[in-house]
């Protein structure tokens, strides 16, 4: 299996419940990412991960809990989420390096609402 | 700071007639810049990218965009517009410390018959 595969593909859930998203890259690189791509607002970039470290987290409540185990796998904890947090959730990987600026290669996405 | 700044929410073509969508940047380092396309219920799919090499970039399914230093843009374009182009499209630039891509808010292209 090639390229980024995200599971659920759908996913609905009440706002006390609690699930993870998760992502797969079998394309080697070393930095991975969650955005959320709500209607009508631009892609909002939420964590990146880089060699497992995470080295930005842009301002994201704490009811989205990121965990990358290693550099293949990335997760999103959700926990008492709100109905503002329905959107597809996107991830994404690339390599990143000294010189390199290449560029990201999504997954299909996993589509969340919050009821 | 790195952002782009996409001209033009919606966009209509008919079939075999030009397509353009306008993307401007502001950058404070040489940009690397990049167009996807997302269809519906997918995720985005890279369709070019600039990285100085050359200022005309060709990608995918007969697009092509120009970077213009002097404009600071990087505006898509096909020559002939075919159905199945009707998608939305993005373009992004690297963050300034090169670790990430930040978004434009998409063009949502129709084309008709």
């Amino acid at each position: 299996e090639t390229g980024v595969t995200q599971t659920p593909r759908h996913l609905v859930m009440g706002m006390t419940n609690k699930k993870s998203l998760k992502c797969e890259q079998h394309l080697g690189h070393n930095a991975m990412y969650w955005y959320k791509q709500s209607a009508k607002k631009p892609l909002e970039l939420m964590f990146v991960y880089s060699l497992e470290e995470r080295v930005e987290n842009n301002s994201v409540p704490s009811r989205f809990s990121p965990e990358c185990p290693n550099s293949s796998h990335l997760f999103l904890h959700l926990h008492t989420l709100q109905p503002e947090d329905s959107a597809l959730y996107l991830c994404a990987s690339s390599l990143l390096g000294r010189g390199l600026n290449t560029e990201a290669f999504f997954g299909q996405g996993t589509r969340l609402t919050v009821v | 700071a790195q952002s782009v700044t996409q001209l033009g929410s919606h966009v209509s073509v008919s079939e075999g007639a030009l397509v353009l969508l306008r993307c401007n940047y502001s950058s404070s380092v040489p940009p690397y810049l990049f167009w996807y396309v997302q269809y519906p219920n997918q995720g985005l799919q890279l369709l070019l990218k600039y990285t100085s090499a050359a200022t005309l970039v060709k990608g995918i399914n007969g697009f092509e965009a120009e970077f213009k230093k002097s404009e600071t843009s990087f505006h898509l374009t096909k020559p002939s517009a075919h159905m199945s182009d009707a998608a939305e499209y993005f373009c992004a630039v690297h963050n300034q410390a090169g670790t990430a891509l930040i978004f434009g808010k998409g063009t949502t292209l129709s084309v008709s018959s």
